[in-house]
């Protein structure tokens, strides 16, 4: 079974200064996908970023970027310029790229402050 | 709507209730999915649809629990006999197929 695992329960950052997110994950398949959600206190589950395993090239989404190092199994969320309106709850996410469709596993979470 | 919507947003039960959660997920989405989400922790995979067809119910926690997707497009989970373990946030989410998932604002249960 797989597992995703964040390793910081909380992080903090300044207003307009960067800050890194880190995601390992457990998978002996080759063909997957990896997510970043963002959960704002309204508690909606929202996509920032995603990863598909076979492609080197690190997804980039405006000020959202990721570090993926698929021999690791490291999924790295970086924030550049940081907002307020980034504090959030941010999961991390795998699902399998076998199968039709398949499930969501979740990391259990970092939640970041954003500090002026 | 363009977003997947679910309904009631909050419910408050008594111990031993039935409850059933409604899920209407993007027009065009064949893949439907439950979750849910203790306080502090990420969601954890319930049930997902294609179509009508449920296709896996492995996170499903026990034969209290139920889903069905009759045509293949609204949903409805099923408590019964709740219990206070099973106070929780419901998320449903919808994708095209292998595309990426899309969550809606989910159901809050209390159970009392």
């Amino acid at each position: 079974a797989q597992t995703v695992t964040q390793s910081q329960p909380e992080m903090s950052v300044q207003e307009a200064e960067t800050v890194t997110l880190s995601c390992t994950y457990d998978t002996s398949e080759s063909d997957y996908y990896l997510f970043w959600y963002k959960q704002p206190p309204s508690r909606q589950m929202i996509l920032v970023i995603r990863q598909e395993a076979y492609k080197q090239q690190n997804a980039t989404e405006n000020r959202f970027s990721v570090n993926f190092q698929k021999a690791a199994k490291s999924f790295s969320l970086k924030i550049s310029d940081s907002q307020l309106g980034d504090a959030a709850m941010y999961f991390c996410a795998y699902r399998s790229g076998t199968g039709t469709a398949s499930k969501l596993t979740f990391g259990t979470g970092t939640r970041l402050q954003v500090t002026l | 709507g363009a977003g997947v919507s679910q309904s009631p947003r909050y419910k408050v039960t008594k111990r031993g209730q039935d409850v059933a959660l409604r899920c209407d997920p993007i027009s065009g989405h064949v893949s439907l999915y439950w979750y849910r989400q203790a306080l502090g922790q990420g969601p954890e995979f319930l049930t997902y649809f294609n179509y009508e067809a449920q296709q896996d119910k492995s996170g499903l926690p026990n034969d209290r629990f139920s889903a069905e997707r009759p045509e293949g497009s609204i949903s409805t989970l099923t408590i019964q006999r709740t219990e206070q373990r099973d106070s929780a946030m419901y998320r449903c989410a919808s994708s095209r197929s292998t595309d990426t998932q899309y969550f809606g604002p989910g159901t809050r249960l209390t159970v009392l």
